[in-house]
């Protein structure tokens, strides 16, 4: 099972673009890349997936580098209602290892005014 | 609409007593997961189910049970045998195992026991 690292936490302002990054040194060739949201008392929210390069959708920005040791979730103006968990995944599912979810303690990320 | 539903939302036992939490989905997904989160903390996995009549232990199953009768449920009881069972619980389903396949959370039950 790929084991993920990211920052517990990470500060911003409204307005700017925030990066997250993963870490995954030990990812397979069949892993996939996916990223959750969880705010407070909810359930996560699927947010973004990739394999390589770059991905892109109206929410998030995902950037995979060649080696695919590590990923980077790039929110663009972010706004407080951004403040949330976020979660890296990796695994051959949609989120984790292949028999199951697997979630780390994921990234608190809090927006200023 | 399509979705998950969890329910209660919030639920209060007696120590000693086994409660069951419940968890619908009309995604047709075939799996379905649970999960315990603690305050700042991430989630872990309590029990999985691939398919209807068939589950799986995650990292945390002790002192927990499940049935999986119809594809659309997947009820979780927490059973006295839990030593500390006040947490957030999460279900969770996903079209299947195969790739690309996003997870869909439902809004959780938060459980109190005193």
């Amino acid at each position: 099972l790929a084991k993920t690292t990211q920052p517990i936490s990470m500060d911003s302002y409204e307005g700017q673009e925030v990066n997250i990054t993963c870490s995954h040194n030990n990812i397979a060739t069949n892993d996939y890349i996916t990223w959750y949201q969880q705010f407070p008392s909810q359930g996560p929210r699927f947010i973004i997936q990739g394999y390589k390069t770059k991905v892109t959708n109206e929410v998030a920005s995902l950037f995979i580098p060649a080696d695919r040791k590590s990923s980077t979730l790039s929110l663009p103006r972010v706004s407080l209602s951004d403040t949330a968990v976020y979660y890296c995944l990796v695994g051959p599912h949609s989120g984790g290892g292949a028999d199951g979810l697997t979630f780390g303690k994921g990234t608190h990320l809090i927006i200023q005014p | 609409d399509g979705g998950i539903t969890q329910s209660p939302k919030y639920l209060f036992r007696k120590e000693g007593q086994n409660v069951t939490l419940s968890c619908e989905q009309n995604l047709n997904h075939d799996a379905m997961y649970w999960y315990r989160q603690d305050p700042g903390q991430g989630l872990r996995l309590i029990y999985y189910s691939q398919i209807v009549n068939d589950f799986q232990k995650g990292d945390i199953a002790e002192g927990y049970s499940v049935s999986r009768e119809k594809k659309e449920s997947f009820p979780l009881t927490v059973t006295s045998a839990q030593k500390n069972p006040t947490a957030f619980y999460l279900c969770a389903s996903s079209r299947d195992r195969g790739q690309n396949t996003e997870a869909f959370f439902g809004q959780g039950t938060r459980l109190t026991v005193v």
